[in-house]
This record gives C-alpha cells, sequence and structure tokens, in this order.
C-alpha cells in the first residue's frame, strides 16, 4: 500500500468514448502529477499539480484534460483518445513540488486500452 | 532528456550483491542524483537519493565519485524480489520535473 490509489486499474475505450482516471492520495501531500508510460518507452511527464493549481503541461494534447479538485484528488479526462494513447497512467505525489527529499510516492497505475 | 546514461540491463546472482552503475558526467553542482525502481506491473518506488557523500539506508547504498559525474547503487544481497528496472535520474533540488530515463533492466538470478 503506497498511500496513493488508482481506479480504475484497467480501462479500455473506443475512440469516441469519454472515460476519466482517478487518483486519490492519503499522504497529507501537497503535488501531485500524472505520468504516461507506453510500451518500451520511458515515463513521460504530463502534469504537474500545486496545491490543486497547475504548474506543468509537457505539451499534452487537449484530449486529455486534467482536474485538480483539492489537494488529494486529481482526475485524467479522456476524450477522443487514439489507439496509439493506449499506456499505463500513473499517478505520483510528493510532500510539495520543490521538495527537498525528491521523494515521488506512486500509484499503481492505470493500463489504458484504446481500440 | 534524461541527464543520466545507464546501461540496459545486467544479471545478478541471488544472494550477491548487485552494483548498478550510472554515468550523469554533465551533472551540476546543485544537482542531485537519485535511484527509483520499477516492478512489473507496479508503480515506481523510491529508493535513495545522495549529493556528494555516499548514502545508505534500509533499501541499498548509494557511492557516488568524487568528481560526481557518476554513481553506483549497490543492493547489498540481491532477492529475486529485486527483479525490476532501476532508473538513476538527476534533479534539480527544488525543481519540480522528475525526468526518467530507460533505466537498467535488473535480473537476479536463482
Amino acid at each position: 500500500e503506497t498511500g496513493v490509489t488508482q481506479t480504475p486499474r484497467h480501462l479500455v475505450m473506443g475512440m469516441t468514448n469519454k472515460k476519466s482516471l482517478k487518483c486519490e492520495q492519503h499522504l497529507g501531500h501537497n503535488a501531485m502529477y500524472w505520468y504516461k508510460q507506453s510500451a518500451k518507452k520511458p515515463l513521460e511527464l504530463m502534469f504537474v499539480y500545486s496545491l490543486e493549481e497547475r504548474v506543468e503541461n509537457n505539451s499534452v494534447p487537449s484530449r486529455f484534460s486534467p482536474e485538480c479538485p483539492n489537494s488529494s484528488h486529481l482526475f485524467l479526462h479522456l476524450h477522443t483518445l487514439q489507439p496509439e494513447d493506449s499506456a499505463l497512467y500513473l499517478c505520483a505525489s510528493s510532500q510539495d513540488v520543490a521538495s527537498n527529499t525528491g521523494e515521488l510516492f506512486f500509484g499503481e497505475g492505470s493500463r489504458l486500452t484504446v481500440l | 532528456d534524461a541527464k543520466t546514461t545507464q546501461p540496459p540491463s545486467m544479471d545478478c546472482a541471488e544472494g550477491r550483491a548487485a552494483n548498478l552503475p550510472c554515468n550523469h558526467s554533465t551533472i551540476s553542482g546543485n544537482e542531485y542524483v537519485y535511484w527509483y525502481r520499477q516492478i512489473h506491473s507496479q508503480g515506481p518506488q523510491y529508493i535513495i537519493h545522495g549529493l556528494k557523500n555516499n548514502e545508505t539506508n534500509e533499501m541499498a547504498s548509494l557511492i557516488i565519485t568524487e568528481d560526481r559525474k557518476s554513481s553506483t547503487l549497490i543492493l547489498p544481497h540481491a532477492t529475486l524480489r529485486d527483479t525490476a528496472v532501476y532508473y538513476c535520474i538527476v534533479r534539480l533540488n527544488r525543481d519540480d520535473k522528475i525526468i526518467f530515463g530507460k533505466g537498467t533492466r535488473l535480473h537476479i538470478l536463482p
């Protein structure tokens, strides 16, 4: 149990569907992150939130829409995705964005398949 | 881009020390070296980090060369559960980005 919970663990969706990935952290952290891990590629940082405010958006297509309603919850809304968006989506949290320890706590990930 | 270079894969016998190298020749004076690992189908897990001095915790030891251009992560007594991809990351302290490279796939052999 890492303290970061992601749901669903697996998701299959068509290209015209709208779905959402959810992340919840029980660690009292102020920063949350979305990473994407495609097959045989390094983890890619997608979004960074600090105290519910987006501080980083790494040129992610608009079909991915993050939402951070409070410091414990982070969503990734998915709309009109492409098959190449199939990947493992990982959520992480840290004490603060500029944390001295640099320690990220990751969830187990949501495995997304786009048909 | 990741600022580190790691071998793509390594083998280690169970019970032996696993020594994972990392080159970071362009590291600047205020950048830290971090190590994470990712066991199959799980999220990455923080292992250890350091700046100049060698560090040790319950999971591993980190040896950083005097010129700081390379480092070695040591798992003192590797077990089958240590089979994972190990990532060496250089991060500017108080920077908001942790950039992962391809890492080293460590196979622990029974």
